[in-house]
């Protein structure tokens, strides 16, 4: 069964410090892992996409990691900011799908002052 | 404006009732997919279009759920006979291609509640 699994479910932070978010994907075949960043009340917003081919991607303060072999990926988040304050999905992409996404459940990141 | 617009943001019912969600995708963005988000869980996907054909609606939940779209625009989802396990957010994306290869773009979403 195609599926896309994250931990953790929830994270507190405070400002400043890093943090690092896991996704575990049985996804095949494998096209693309993408990070996702959703607001409360806001659809998601791209951070990174990454191919079976690339194994770190970067976008600002967010760096994703893929490992094609074990079907994981991170996303480290460096220096956090009040801002950073969101749900975290990762989803994964079914080559030859057309289109249907596999999304994970999302990690839901507080950064407190 | 640039990006994905929904209407209503924010839609209550009685239970029974019909609904009508619209989309308005990014212009020149030829496909569109419809998601549903229920509270806590990932997002579900529904359907999308290529154009304006929908070469994959194995997403609808039954058959009270259908969608259309027009002119390479504009879509709308329907739900018929409102339940309340239809309570969630609907949200709509568009990309430039097909999703696999394409960044897709969301929009805000609207949060159906069923009394």
């Amino acid at each position: 069964k195609n599926q896309v699994e994250q931990s953790p479910q929830s994270l507190i932070i405070l400002e400043g410090k890093n943090c690092t978010l896991q996704c575990n994907y049985t996804v095949s075949p494998f096209s693309n892992l993408r990070w996702y960043k959703q607001d409360t009340g806001r659809g998601p917003v791209s951070l990174t996409i990454m191919t079976f081919s690339e194994n770190t991607k970067s976008n600002g303060r967010y760096t994703a990691t893929l490992d094609a072999d074990t079907k994981q990926s991170s996303l480290h988040i460096t220096a956090s900011q009040l801002s950073d304050s969101a749900s975290y999905i990762c989803v994964a992409s079914q080559r030859g799908s057309q289109g249907n996404l596999i999304f994970g459940k999302g990690t839901k990141l507080s950064v407190k002052p | 404006g640039a990006g994905v617009s929904q209407s209503p943001s924010n839609k209550v019912t009685e239970k029974g009732k019909d609904v009508e969600l619209r989309c308005d995708p990014i212009s020149g963005h030829t496909a569109l997919y419809w998601y549903r988000q229920r509270l806590g869980q990932g997002l579900e996907f529904l359907i999308y279009f290529q154009g304006n054909s929908a070469p994959d609606k194995s997403g609808l939940p039954s058959d009270r759920f259908s969608a259309e779209r027009t002119g390479e625009s504009v879509s709308t989802l329907t739900i018929q006979r409102t339940q309340q396990e239809d309570s969630a957010v609907y949200l709509c994306a568009s990309s430039p291609g097909l999703a696999e290869y394409s960044e897709q773009f969301f929009g805000p979403g609207t949060r159906l509640t069923v009394l």
